[in-house]
């Protein structure tokens, strides 16, 4: 079945920072990936998304290249904020009639001032 | 936002307790789903429903059941609580769009979670 593998975290760095968050992936078809973040005490936010191989999604800073070759979906951020703080998921759905996700199992930032 | 409401937002129940939460949306989305989070498991799909009176299981659906009687609200049952019920709950929506070889998967917007403690 599908499933995704994203770094453990939590992921401490000061700010300005570059970010990484590895996220890998498998999924029979050609899924499309998502990264949704998660603030304290609330749900899960679209951050970005691909849809097919090569595709690029940004949003506020952060960017991710859906790459087939190494099944691959790594989020980067060149310059972290404390308010970047947060918790976030890879997730892929593999355009099933459901839209159903899979996710990953969160990668928590810290940002220090 | 996406309208999305859960309720309640936090409850704590005893073991044995039948247990109700309601996730009520605004959007006229066709699909609707359960998750339960866990700390180092992410967000695991309990139930779904892709229509009114139509619902499906997740990974992770023993002991829950679902009922969806109109478009706007998913209900989502513990029949008997237990301690592993112990979680945070989001309830979720998303629209398809297209159909048959054209249809293509939307995003899923979230609700804020109702955070649920089994004793």
């Amino acid at each position: 079945g599908d499933s995704v593998t994203q770094m453990e975290g939590p992921v401490t760095l000061s700010e300005e920072a570059f970010l990484t968050i590895n996220c890998t992936y498998t999924a029979t078809g050609y899924p499309s990936l998502f990264w949704y973040v998660q603030y304290p005490g609330e749900g899960l936010q679209l951050l970005l998304k691909a849809t097919k191989a090569d595709d690029k999604g940004s949003n506020k800073g952060f960017e991710a290249t859906y790459r087939k070759e190494t099944t691959s979906f790594h989020l980067e951020k060149g310059s972290v904020q404390v308010s970047d703080s947060a918790v976030y998921f890879c997730a892929l759905s593999d355009n099933n009639a459901g839209n159903m996700l899979t996710f990953g199992g969160g990668t928590r930032l810290m940002v220090k001032p | 936002d996406a309208g999305i409401t859960q309720s309640p937002r936090h409850k704590v129940t005893e073991t044995g307790t039948p247990v109700t939460l309601r996730c009520h949306q605004t959007e006229n989305h066709r699909y609707m789903y359960w998750y339960r989070q866990d700390p180092g498991h992410g967000l695991r799909l309990i139930h779904y429903s892709y229509g009114v009176k139509d619902t499906d299981k997740g990974e992770v659906s023993d002991g829950y059941s679902v009922s969806r009687s109109k478009t706007e609200d998913f209900l989502l049952t513990l029949e008997s609580a237990t301690s592993s019920q112990t979680s945070v709950y989001f309830c979720a929506i998303s629209e398809s769009k297209g159909s048959g070889l054209a249809a293509s998967t939307d995003t899923q917007y979230f609700g804020p979670g109702t955070r649920l403690t089994v004793l």
